[in-house]
């Protein structure tokens, strides 16, 4: 079974600057889920979908972090406009029910300068 | 507010010794807890999970022990092999499905 595919491996990018994350979780996982992680600290969520449906979005900043599940299956997430404060590491991660393990994938080192 | 909590940054251990990592949760309401190893530039893997209706999980070299009474949980690797050197993250779920990280514990199995 294929795992969680993320892209790109890693980001380096201007302050100000947009950019998106690209997810394509397990085949058959309904329930996608992106999160941070910064250096030293433990993953932390963003965003969960259930199918195409973001049912826990409650510690996405919507001033500038914005995400999309498209008929329910791959996932991008989107930073618009980059700040010093958001180098870190995206995860995104998937599970065949909410209440299953989540199989994580290797992440986005985004870097902004 | 950290509700999963890893004290020992890191640990660690000679090969074929017994490692046991060590996560504190302050929400009783948890009823499912699970452990992840990462390897550097890797996400993190999935290795064993207990439910809050047991007290103990083994697969293999690993068993998970929860103790509600004082919301603690630990991991047991043994025999340690220098390939379990890696970093460890407890996470914990309060009936939802939104799962809290721990900090994590790097282990370092020495040969």
């Amino acid at each position: 079974e294929a795992g969680v595919v993320q892209s790109p491996r890693y980001k380096i990018i201007e302050k100000k600057q947009p950019v998106a994350f690209w997810c394509n979780p397990i085949s058959g996982h309904n329930t996608l889920y992106w999160y941070l992680q910064n250096l030293g600290q433990g993953p932390e969520l963003l965003i969960r979908y259930e199918n195409e449906e973001a049912v826990d979005d409650s510690q996405l900043p919507k001033d500038r972090f914005s995400a999309e599940r498209l008929k329910g299956v791959d996932s991008t997430l989107k930073i618009q406009p980059a700040e010093l404060g958001d180098s870190a590491v995206y995860l995104c991660a998937s599970s065949l029910r909410g209440n299953s393990p989540l199989h994580f994938g290797n992440g986005t080192r985004l870097t902004v300068t | 507010d950290q509700q999963v909590k890893q004290n020992s940054p890191s640990l660690s251990v000679q090969e074929g010794r017994i490692s046991i990592l060590n996560c504190d949760y302050t929400n009783s309401m948890f009823d499912y807890f699970l452990w992840y190893k990462k390897y550097p530039a890797e996400g993190p893997t999935f290795l064993i999970s207990i439910s809050s209706i047991k007290d103990k999980n083994e697969d293999g070299r690993f068993t998970v022990f929860l103790n509600k009474s004082a919301k603690h949980l630990s991991l047991h690797i043994v025999p340690s092999q220098p390939g379990d050197s890696a970093v460890y993250f407890c996470a914990a779920r309060p009936g939802t499905y939104k799962y809290i990280f721990g900090t994590g514990t790097r282990l370092k199995v020495l040969a």
